[in-house]
């Protein structure tokens, strides 16, 4: 079962900020916070992952808060390109039995307009 | 392209036909993944694989269902007597883990392939 909860849906302006909640309030100390997206009919892609820092990369941001509870993903300047549905995901890093996979829940639907 | 790579992209068959996808995942990684998703839903685990050895199947890989990974490279996903009900996305995704010590081993982020969407008629 998934571990996270987020939004069924959000809209956003293109060229402002999008800002995607998830909850994880069941983290434990070695999973980290994955996010996947899908454009419709293609194949999630990964977009970026963190433990507790707080970390950037050439397509998002991703802001965890202190108690690991939560996150955000950033889309700094979003396009039309950018809409999709967005997964946020907990997982082992390390060896587990069980941990190897990622557990999709439902995503927020992410719909940005010119 | 380096990516992963699905065959066919689409498939229809009838009902009762068997039919095989095929997945080639990047060249280096170690572990494969098969992901089923249907209209609406997040992607759902099935199987995976570390190199050739098959180390875990889900509860909806019913026995109509098999994956295999011969020789650690590429992987067939077989799906015999085809009922309406498997008609899906079905995604491979591929990953490297890292073994040895420290902070270098463990989990690292899969890339996922575009698919074979089936229609069973």
């Amino acid at each position: 079962d998934a571990k996270t909860t987020q939004p069924p849906s959000m809209d956003c302006a293109e060229g402002r900020a999008a800002n995607l909640p998830c909850n994880h309030s069941t983290i434990s100390g070695n999973e980290y916070v994955y996010w996947y997206r899908q454009i419709h009919s293609q194949g999630p892609q990964y977009i970026i992952h963190g433990l507790k820092n707080n970390e950037t990369n050439e397509m998002a941001s991703l802001i965890i808060t202190e108690d690991r509870k939560s996150s955000t993903l950033i889309l700094p300047h979003a396009t039309l390109r950018d809409t999709a549905v967005y997964y946020c995901i907990v997982r082992a890093q390390y060896i587990i039995q069980g941990a190897q996979k990622l557990v999709f829940g439902q995503g927020t639907r992410l719909t940005i307009n010119p | 392209d380096t990516g992963v790579s699905q065959n066919p992209r689409h498939k229809i068959t009838k009902r009762g036909q068997n039919v095989t996808f095929r997945c080639d995942p990047i060249s280096e990684h170690n572990r494969l993944y098969w992901y089923r998703q249907t209209l609406g839903q997040g992607p759902e685990f099935l199987t995976y694989f570390q190199n050739e050895a098959q180390l875990e199947k889900s509860r909806l890989l019913s026995d109509r269902f098999s994956a295999e990974r011969p020789k650690g490279s590429f992987s067939t996903l077989e799906i015999q007597r085809t009922e309406q009900g498997d008609s899906a996305m079905y995604l491979c995704a591929s990953s490297l883990e890292r073994l040895g010590r420290g902070t270098e081993q463990g989990n690292t982020e899969a890339f996922f392939g575009q698919g074979t969407r089936l229609t069973v008629v």
